[in-house]
């Protein structure tokens, strides 16, 4: 059970938008701490995508945006590729357990 | 350009000692930011482990803190998870990383992870 909840999956055609929540808690995100993406390939090490909830890592398209709101935050795709299938992981810091939580991942899938 | 690679046994047996190293090259352990472990077992999600900073300490995930060390060898540049009385549960690719000045920074870059199995 991660402390961070996300949508197992989400799917969607090439070249429309999906979005990924990622819902918290008053002692995570809604202590106001920033969210950071997370993009997983199979068999490969997670590599950050956006950071502070809502800056992109360096050559991260800007089909890939990010924002946050009260105990939630959001990762939306646009133009959805092919290239975009993969793992997806939000991340914060939780001021009760005193270090960093994941939330449980959400596959995209292009259809 | 900072890089880090995990070493260690593949295979660790049930109640034994999960002892893992991550060599850092680009940049001094000592010289700031956070460095730690993240877990990820077969076909699950992420978990944090723990992090330290140099000048300030070290923090462990409540779930494991009684079973976990990890250290620092500054002369080397690396630092070390110990985990004791593993169990299958344990099992997974452990990842070391750095993160931020803050305990609740990005985490960036990662290993390439290394795949740990605990059994007989």
């Amino acid at each position: 059970q991660s402390v961070l909840t996300q949508p197992p999956s989400v799917s969607g055609a090439p070249g429309q938008r999906v979005t990924i929540s990622c819902t918290g808690s008053s002692s995570n995100i809604g202590a106001r701490y920033d969210v950071h993406w997370y993009r997983q390939l199979p068999g490969t090490a997670p590599k950050l995508l956006i950071y502070g909830s809502s800056y992109r890592a360096s050559g991260v398209p800007d089909r890939f945006s990010g924002s946050k709101s009260g105990t939630s935050a959001s990762l939306a795709i646009s133009g959805l590729q092919a290239e975009d299938e993969a793992d997806y992981y939000c991340q914060s810091y939780d001021n009760s357990l005193r270090g960093g939580v994941f939330g449980g991942g959400t596959k995209v899938t292009v259809l | 350009q900072v890089q880090l690679q995990e070493s260690g046994p593949g295979l660790v047996k049930p109640s034994e000692t999960l002892s893992l190293v991550c060599t850092v090259s680009g940049y001094s352990i000592s010289s700031g930011y956070y460095w730690g472990w993240i877990r990820q077992p077969p076909g699950k999600g992420l978990e944090w482990i723990g992090s330290f900073y140099h000048s300030r300490g070290t923090y462990y995930n409540p779930s494991l803190k009684s079973r976990l060390t990890i250290s620092l060898d500054t002369s080397k540049n690396l630092f070390s998870l110990r985990l004791n009385s593993v169990t299958a549960a344990d099992t997974a690719v452990y990842y070391c990383a750095r993160s931020g000045i803050q305990l609740w920074d990005r985490v960036d870059p990662w290993g390439q992870g290394t795949l740990v199995t605990v059994s007989s």
